[in-house]
């Protein structure tokens, strides 16, 4: 499989519930991204990671926590959510931004559609 | 970064020449620009990249004037299924937080 995968594409929670969205890029990149994508607004940059490390914050609530275990795998950790948090998660990836000539290029995944009733 | 600025919104019938035009007068010398696509629940897609005068690939051309103050996306001979959003960023390499803006909303009609 190629590309960038996001799993699950759809996901209705409760906000005590506790569930994960799953990153994985086949691409050789170094680089993932977290944004979220609410209905009729921009995409919002919400965690960057390079080479598991995580480089990017972006002022992100605690109740979603983000874990890199190797730079082909992405996760977004969900707990205690509420009803504005319902959007579409979009993960991305890259080359090291500090590598190649020309600005970074990101790959998105599909995206993963979430619900919090 | 430097902020963009496009319009919200276009029309266009299939077949024509439809040129998405972004501003960025705060672009910095190293700054390239980047465009992408995004159709209704998936993510953007990359569709081309420059730094100045013109690119072009087998999607579009992407036209930089000398000042680099704007930019301007040009789809050759759209159809239906163009009908997308698109993305204008620009920024620096080396760079992880792109900006997306609100984009342009393109309608390709029959």
């Amino acid at each position: 499989e190629t590309g960038v995968t996001q799993t699950p594409r759809h996901l209705v929670m409760g906000m005590t519930n506790k569930k994960s969205l799953k990153c994985e890029q086949h691409l050789g990149h170094n680089a993932m991204y977290w944004y979220k994508q609410s209905a009729k607004k921009p995409l919002e940059l919400m965690f960057v990671y390079n080479f598991k490390e995580q480089t990017e914050n972006n002022s992100v609530p605690s109740r979603f926590s983000p874990e890199c275990p190797n730079s082909s795998h992405l996760f977004l950790h969900l707990h205690t959510l509420q009803p504005e948090d319902s959007a579409l998660y979009l993960c991305a990836s890259s080359q090291d931004p500090a590598l190649g000539s020309g600005a970074n290029v990101l790959t998105f995944g599909a995206g993963s559609r979430l619900t919090v009733l | 970064l430097a902020k963009t600025t496009q319009p919200i919104s276009m029309d266009s019938y299939e077949g024509q020449e439809v040129n998405i035009t972004c501003s960025h007068n705060n672009i910095a010398t190293n700054d390239y620009i980047t465009w992408y696509q995004q159709f209704p629940s998936q993510g953007p897609r990359f569709i081309i990249q420059g730094y100045k005068t013109k690119v072009t690939n087998e999607v579009a051309s992407l036209f930089i004037p000398a000042d680099r103050k704007s930019s301007t996306l040009s789809l050759p001979r759209v159809s239906l299924s163009d009908t997308a959003v698109y993305y204008c960023l620009v920024g620096p390499p080396g760079t992880y937080k792109y900006i997306f803006g609100t984009g342009t909303r393109l309608k390709v009609l029959a």
